[in-house]
């Protein structure tokens, strides 16, 4: 079953802004991973942040975990066109399966 | 080239037919992965293989068989189509890393359309 949750579905944005995404899980989990995905093509991984990480910085990307909320951020700063794409999370409960969320659909506007 | 390929990458077929999705990897990764996406479902996994010998089902298994011929190649069969099956179909894999953690590595896709 779905464990992540992504919110908003769907995002438009500027060229330049900051854009937040943020994802919600039901159980413990080992880690949490975020992808991206362009349009009608596979996942790419962004970023990993482990259960005992609260904040995770790659390039332009910066995650944050809460466990006690059960969530996390993505936040993508300085948005460029090309960052259009679909982004899920996918909790890592167990060592051997992700199960992921529906996605955020982040659209920037140049 | 790409680490993970999937073949075909479009497929039409029929209700009733037997169809064969091909997924290879180059990564040397023991771990491979079936998984759907339907527009607004996210991703679902149909069925994962830790090795040659062992084969799990995922969340929605039925309807679908799987076979893990080598280390680097795991294919889906559907082995009587049906139009609910129309979607858009992912191969992954992944190495266990360090604590259990896995970055999975998908591959292009291959959309199915069942008529």
């Amino acid at each position: 079953s779905q464990q992540g949750e992504e919110d908003p579905q769907a995002l438009s944005i500027q060229e330049g802004e900051n854009a937040t995404m943020n994802c919600s899980y039901k159980t413990s989990i080992n880690n949490l991973q975020w992808y991206r995905q362009n349009s009608g093509r596979g996942l790419v991984h962004l970023i990993l942040i482990r259960s005992n990480e609260r904040e995770k910085h790659s390039g332009r990307l910066r995650v944050t975990l809460d466990t006690s909320k059960k969530s996390s951020s993505l936040l993508i700063t300085a948005s460029r066109a090309a960052d259009t794409a679909s982004y899920f999370c996918a909790d890592g409960a167990g060592s051997y399966q992700l199960t992921f969320g529906k996605g955020t659909k982040l659209s920037v506007i140049p | 080239d790409a680490d993970v390929t999937q073949t075909p990458r479009n497929r039409i077929t029929k209700t009733g037919k037997r169809i064969m999705l091909e997924c290879s990897q180059t990564k040397g990764h023991d771990r491979m992965y079936w998984y759907r996406q339907d527009p607004g479902l996210g991703l679902r996994l149909i069925y994962y293989s830790f090795d040659v010998k062992d084969i799990n089902k995922g969340e929605i298994s039925d309807g679908y068989s799987v076979s893990r011929q080598a280390q680097a190649k795991f294919s889906l069969s559907l082995e009587s189509a049906i139009p609910n099956q129309t979607a858009l179909y992912f191969c992954a894999t992944s190495a266990l890393q360090g604590e259990g953690q896995e970055t999975q590595y998908f591959g292009p896709g291959t959309r199915l359309l069942v008529l």
